[in-house]
């Protein structure tokens, strides 16, 4: 059974651009939540997807979105990038529905924004 | 929604038990976990308790909740120095979607 995984391991971007994160979900899961984690601070919700449509969202703007593809992988886009934005963006993949079992989480990804 | 709150910093010597603690504020919880990140790695699971849990032993670890006072708490018997890390309680609930809310984290030093 393969863990979740991430790509890439780290990323650089300057102010303005658009960055897509990827994220693989554990075999047997068909739920992904994606998680922004600041320097210092514990990682806090962006959304959740299920069957390819977003079930639920956090506190983030719309420049957050993301996409469940059909063998449950995700992706995480941001747009107009800011530096605040700079993080640990972590993906957790969960199985049931809407994500009601427990998360596993990957590696995460390094996000710098200049 | 949610608060999670945990004091900042823990220091113990090896071979001494550890006791990390954690209080929330939504009682609605269903889940409360503890999860460890290492330096520049993800969050691994530890271990997690069902809300009408009162205690939870898993090998060197015993969670406790107290579900009066909203409390919750990790005790990591004989504490090794691998055991060093940021420990993280979080909240979840089942209700439409599980979002998982965080505390911000106890860093744990583990003295040789």
């Amino acid at each position: 059974e393969t863990g979740v995984t991430q790509s890439p391991t780290h990323l650089i971007k300057t102010r303005g651009q658009q960055v897509t994160l990827r994220c693989s979900s554990q075999s047997g899961h068909n739920t992904v939540s994606w998680y922004q984690q600041a320097l210092g601070q514990g990682p806090q919700f962006i959304f959740q997807y299920y069957r390819e449509e977003e079930n639920g969202r956090g506190n983030f703007p719309p420049r957050f979105s993301g996409l469940q593809f059909p063998n449950y992988s995700s992706e995480l886009n941001v747009n107009a990038l800011e530096l605040d934005d700079s993080a640990l963006y972590l993906c957790a993949s969960s199985r049931g529905e809407g994500g009601t079992d427990t998360q596993y989480f990957g590696p995460g990804t390094r996000l710098t924004v200049l | 929604g949610e608060d999670v709150e945990q004091s900042l910093f823990l220091s113990v010597r090896e071979g001494d038990s550890s006791v990390i603690n954690c209080t929330y504020t939504d009682s609605s919880s269903t889940y409360l976990y503890w999860y460890k990140q290492e330096p520049g790695a993800g969050l691994q699971l530890l271990t997690y308790i069902f809300s009408n849990m009162d205690m939870k032993q898993d090998q060197r670890l015993t969670v406790l909740l107290n579900k009066k006072d909203k409390h919750l708490s990790l005790r990591i018997a004989d504490t090794q120095t691998g055991d060093s890390a940021i420990y993280f309680c979080a909240g979840g609930d089942s209700g439409g979607y599980q979002k998982v809310t965080f505390g911000t984290g106890t860093k744990l030093q583990v003295i040789p």
